[in-house]
């Protein structure tokens, strides 16, 4: 069984411009989370969709957004970005919403010059 | 507000000793805890999880305490190896929150042959 897949793993953006990641779950599974990890602020939460509906949200500036299409792929998109906005971005995914392990794919290091 | 904290940013061992990594939180809402380990710049694996409903979980040479009334956590590794070697993280969800995940800041595990 395949696991969680992200791309790009590494990208590298200006100042001001957008990106977008993306997040395979793993087969079945229908539940997609995201988080950022940075040396400062740790592991945070930024959203979670589950059935192309975002459930929760993280404290996080609207720039952040995200969406799930019918075949529970998700993408995240940072528009605008900041200097701040480079870490490691993490999506994780569950079959459904109730309490169970996640599992995390590789991540998508993003860095902002 | 951190609601999940590792207080222990670092822990060293000897292999084959036990490492005991602790976690607490604040949130009374937790009822669902699960400890991940990771290495730089890949995202978190799963080790185990215990529900509120139970006080401990085994899991081959992981065994995972948690004691309700003083909102604490423990995670025990018997023996250590090298390999374990990793940061470890502490996460806490509760079920109407899906699975949207609060980390602690982590704890780095250095296990010395």
């Amino acid at each position: 069984k395949a696991g969680v897949t992200q791309t790009p793993r590494y990208l590298i953006k200006t100042r001001g411009q957008q990106v977008t990641l993306s997040c395979s779950p793993i087969s079945g599974h229908r539940s997609v989370s995201w988080y950022q990890q940075t040396p400062g602020q740790g592991l945070q939460f930024l959203f979670e969709y589950f059935s192309e509906t975002q459930r929760n949200k993280g404290n996080f500036p609207g720039r952040f957004s995200g969406r799930q299409f019918s075949n529970s792929r998700s993408e995240m998109n940072v528009s605008t970005l900041e200097l701040g906005d480079s870490a490691l971005y993490l999506c994780a995914s569950t079959p459904t919403v109730m309490n169970t392990e996640a599992f995390f794919g590789q991540g998508t290091r993003l860095t902002v010059v | 507000d951190q609601q999940v904290k590792q207080n222990s940013p670092s822990l060293s061992v000897q292999e084959g000793r036990i490492s005991i990594l602790n976690c607490d939180y604040t949130n009374s809402m937790f009822d669902y805890f699960l400890w991940y380990k990771k290495y730089p710049a890949e995202g978190p694996t799963f080790l185990i999880s215990i529900s509120s409903i139970k006080d401990k979980n085994e899991d081959g040479r992981f065994t995972v305490f948690l004691n309700k009334s003083a909102k604490h956590l423990s995670l025990h590794i018997v023996p250590s190896q090298p390999g374990d070697s990793a940061v470890y993280f502490c996460a806490a969800s509760y079920n109407n929150a899906g699975n949207m995940l609060t980390f602690g800041g982590g704890t780095r595990l250095m296990v010395k042959p």
